[in-house]
């Protein structure tokens, strides 16, 4: 099955601590995203990867940190610096077609509540 | 305001009927895609049309795109009620020195009425 996954589905942390969200994807693909939705809203993009050992900001990266070592995965870390974590996680991935971005394969989500 | 705006915000139609949705956006783009995301899942791609594109179909779906507008329009034919969901428009905002971004509008809810 090719696909994208993201574990765990629901995710609750107390205040204070830092959380790792986990994504896979067995696509083959070189770009990988992580954006964030809150109720009611788009998404907007968190960190993005076009290539293993590098990722760039996006719109909202204060708070959160990635790593990308491996083609197949782009774990998030949520940091206790960001003020306003609970949200809903969606992590995408796609071929890398420059200029541009290419049609996103999307994981299922994580929600994360932090009280 | 954003890059990619929706319109309607929220559309509630009769089973059959055609849906039409818009999106503007401000800046040039490689390409305009749209998403279907049902509650509480992750977004499904519909379709990708380039800057050099005027219209694309896909089964019931024809997009248009309207570079001197800036605008596009996603029409939903012959709507079912497994067409409810939230339609988003995605664009790339062109940056320099590799700040290229993708901008994903707030979205239009669909409620297909039976």
């Amino acid at each position: 099955d090719g696909g994208i996954t993201q574990s765990p589905k629901y995710l609750f942390r107390k205040e204070g601590q830092n959380v790792t969200l986990s994504c896979e994807q067995n696509l083959n693909h070189d770009a990988m995203y992580w954006y964030r939705q809150d109720p009611g809203q788009g998404l907007r993009l968190i960190y993005y990867s076009q290539i293993v050992n590098d990722f760039q900001k996006g719109d909202i990266a204060e708070g959160y940190s990635v790593s990308r070592e491996k083609k197949e995965s782009f774990p998030l870390t949520v940091t206790s610096a960001q003020k306003n974590p609970t949200a809903f996680y969606l992590c995408a991935s796609s071929l890398n077609l420059a200029p541009g971005f290419g049609e996103q394969y999307f994981g299922p989500g994580t929600r994360l509540t932090v009280t | 305001s954003q890059q990619g705006e929706e319109d309607p915000q929220a559309l509630s139609i009769q089973e059959g009927e055609n849906a039409t949705m818009n999106c503007s956006y401000k800046t040039s783009i490689n390409n305009l895609q749209w998403y279907r995301q049902n509650s509480g899942r992750g977004l499904v791609h519909l379709i990708l049309i380039r800057s050099n594109e005027r219209e694309k179909h896909s089964g019931r779906l024809r997009v248009t795109l309207d570079t001197s507008k800036k605008s596009s329009s996603l029409l939903i034919t012959a709507s079912r009620a497994a067409d409810t969901a939230s339609y988003f428009c995605a664009t790339d905002a062109l940056g320099v020195n590799r700040d290229d971004k993708i901008i994903f509008g707030k979205g239009t809810r669909l409620h297909i009425l039976p």
